[in-house]
């Protein structure tokens, strides 16, 4: 079946710093989107890629589609601790309509 | 804005018995999923529902589990009889288009002992 290898698994940064997380598969995806999970919530959607090398932003997060729809890459520029959380990346693929999720990145920003 | 609702938040059941989940997805939108995720572990897809049926399940739904949209604005997972492997939380997502943003719901925390 359809997989997202999302790397790296966990990161520890200074408040302030950028961040820079990414996810690949060996199966094309035609819609690419990425999450954010804080502890006991549901999965909070922060963008939405729907075009190969699209590259779209919402606030201080920047997020690609690549050329050939098989990776995405997430970037957060200057952190704040809010910005705490397991991020992941899901792709909508082939003929159907579900979610493929990766395994996440657990970000912690150092105040 | 907004936004996809759940209840209970919490549910514990005995081995056994039957739960029903509730969803409330987004007003305008058509497409309507279910998804769990065992603790720790990444979110799984359950279910995709469209035009009152069934798109897409995985193997995880088996003949234990059903979906219905019983009105115009809820939509529920019923798991007939609950196992322990079934704790998990489990999200309701809803879209506006076939391969458009899903939106979750904050998730309902099922506990089986």
């Amino acid at each position: 079946g359809q997989q997202l290898n999302q790397s790296p698994q966990s990161m520890f940064i200074q408040e302030g710093e950028d961040v820079s997380m990414n996810c690949t598969s060996s199966s094309i995806f035609n819609t690419w989107l990425w999450y954010k999970q804080d502890p006991g919530e549901g999965p909070v959607l922060l963008i939405a890629l729907y075009k190969a090398g699209e590259l779209t932003s919402n606030g201080r997060l920047t997020a690609q589609f690549g050329i050939t729809r098989k990776d995405s890459f997430l970037n957060i520029s200057a952190s704040i601790p809010s910005d705490v959380g397991i991020y992941f990346c899901a792709g909508i693929g082939g003929s159907n309509y579900k979610l493929t999720f990766g395994k996440g990145t657990l970000l912690t920003v150092n105040p | 804005e907004p936004e996809v609702t759940q209840t209970p938040s919490h549910q514990v059941t005995q081995m056994g018995q039957e739960v029903i989940l509730r969803c409330v997805p987004i007003s305008n939108h058509l497409y309507f999923y279910w998804y769990r995720q065992i603790l720790g572990q990444k979110v799984e897809f359950l279910v995709s529902f469209y035009n009152n049926e069934i798109s897409e399940k995985s193997e995880i739904f088996d003949d234990q589990f059903s979906v219905e949209r019983p009105d115009g604005s809820n939509f529920t997972l019923k798991i007939r009889s609950t196992k322990l492997e079934d704790s998990a939380m489990y999200f309701c997502a809803s879209s506006e288009t076939e391969r458009g943003g899903q939106y979750f719901g904050p998730g309902t925390r099922l506990t089986v002992t």
